[in-house]
């Protein structure tokens, strides 16, 4: 069975400052695990992913994730937020079916 | 633009009235899926097609909620006799066969219910 956790539902920073934000994952098979963002009444837009290669994984707007095995964790962070970077955050974790199985979001507040 | 196309992307129904949307997935996908959302929720897994064939549904996928991916290209979701409880945002998403393969979204389809 697979599951994800997202550890804070809110998030709030200042703008300039580094982001972190915590999933949890379960998985009875080596996963794949994806960061989403979700601007308000948009889509979902593909951050990064982690597929077995590389444990710490670069992805677009200076956002990266690092896989860690031993505690089952796979964090989005970034060094220095923007305000543009206010929005829902979704980790997905996904066991080489087609289920792909959704965090409930991390609500990102970026303060001026 | 080659991503993946949902429309209508805002549809305002009466109770009771059938509604469609459809989607159109990047054009090398063969796995195409259909999630609903709520304000504040994760995106919940409704139904799966491999090409055509509609492999899954889930039980949030009532009678009323039907689904169809003819030919294996573009899919459209009906709900018959909308409720003021399926007022969500329906989004589509595309993915190649393969066991890493990424799921891209469309921009989803906002339907509320009055």
């Amino acid at each position: 069975a697979q599951s994800v956790t997202q550890l804070d539902s809110h998030v709030s920073v200042s703008e300039g400052t580094p982001v972190l934000l915590r999933c949890n994952y379960s998985s009875s098979y080596s996963p794949s695990l994806f960061w989403y963002v979700q601007h308000p009444n948009k889509g979902l837009q593909l951050l990064l992913k982690y597929t077995s290669a590389a444990t710490l994984v670069k992805g677009i707007n200076g956002f990266e994730a690092e896989f860690k095995k031993s505690e089952t964790s796979f964090h989005l962070t970034k060094p220095s937020a923007h305000m543009s970077d206010a929005a829902e955050y979704f980790c997905v974790v996904n066991s080489g079916t087609y289920k792909y199985i959704f965090g409930t979001g991390t609500r990102l507040k970026v303060l001026a | 633009d080659t991503g993946v196309s949902q429309n209508p992307r805002h549809k305002i129904t009466k109770r009771g009235q059938n509604v469609t949307f459809r989607c159109d997935p990047i054009s090398e996908h063969n796995r195409l899926y259909w999630y609903r959302q709520t304000l504040g929720q994760g995106p919940e897994f409704l139904t799966y097609f491999q090409n055509e064939a509609q492999l899954e549904k889930s039980r949030l996928l009532s009678d009323r909620f039907s689904a169809e991916r003819p030919k294996g290209s573009f899919s459209t979701l009906e709900i018959q006799r909308t409720e003021q409880g399926d007022s969500a945002m329906y989004l589509c998403a595309s993915s190649l066969g393969t066991r890493e393969g990424t799921i891209y979204f469309g921009e989803g389809s906002w339907l509320t219910v009055v």
